[in-house]
């Protein structure tokens, strides 16, 4: 299948600094990007769904002047945490879909793990 | 609001006895759907997807059953090994995007 990189795999930083996430797709084109928040035994949260050169939508409840995501290509998008607090703490995964033959399939990275102290 | 559950947060089964996860959704305009596999820590792996129009679908190992009648899908995981242990994930929709499930732990006994 197709391969969605995902860095960093791990992050800790400290209260009111920002974060940079990046999400590459690797082998394909990537017209859609998604971005999620996983609680620990819990679901995957939608966060945002971003299109190469579109602004991001982003899910009601989730503040976009808070998670900044850009899509500059069609293979890498980013999702920046402005001003984290430990609340931010979370399993970030990223997901990308293209388009052909497996254009109905998100393929996902391998998450982000994110601790603010 | 759209919905997608699964009927049991564990499943505990016999190294290479036969699984079957289970996953109900609410949206019956959901035309695709896929299964996902999440190990600890890792991102969720794709296993086997089946379009609505079709009823079952066979991969290596894994058998998908599409019942819109009822809005149900199963996975079927024939001889369950000790590397099947995982979350998995149903997720129902289409173009737009995906509602996932809560997920189903799979705990494989030795």
């Amino acid at each position: 299948g197709a391969v969605v990189s995902q860095h960093p795999s791990w992050v800790i930083c400290k209260s009111g600094t920002s974060v940079k996430i990046e999400c590459r797709s690797l082998d394909f084109q990537a017209t859609t990007m998604f971005w999620y928040r996983q609680f620990p035994k819990q679901s995957l949260m939608l966060m945002a769904t971003s299109n190469e050169g579109s602004k991001a939508t982003y899910e009601q409840g989730v503040e976009k002047d808070k998670f900044l995501i850009n899509h500059a290509s069609l293979t890498l998008s980013t999702l920046t945490v402005t001003s984290a607090h430990p609340e931010d703490s979370s399993f970030y995964i990223c997901s990308a879909r293209g388009g052909g033959l497996a254009k109905n399939i998100q393929y996902f990275g391998a998450g982000t793990r994110l601790s603010v102290l | 609001g759209e919905s997608v559950g699964l009927h049991l947060p564990t499943l505990s089964v016999q190294e290479g006895d036969n699984s079957i996860i289970n996953c109900a959704y609410s949206n019956s305009a959901s035309d695709y759907f896929i299964w996902y596999k999440q190990e600890s820590g890792k991102g969720p792996q794709f296993i086997i997807d089946i379009r609505s129009n079709m009823d079952k679908r066979q991969g290596q190992r894994v058998t998908v059953l599409l019942n819109k009648t009822v809005k149900h899908l199963s996975l079927q995981i024939a001889a369950t090994q000790p590397g099947d242990s995982a979350v998995y994930f149903c997720a129902a929709g289409g173009t737009y995007k995906y509602i996932f499930g809560t997920g189903t732990r799979l705990k494989v006994l030795a």
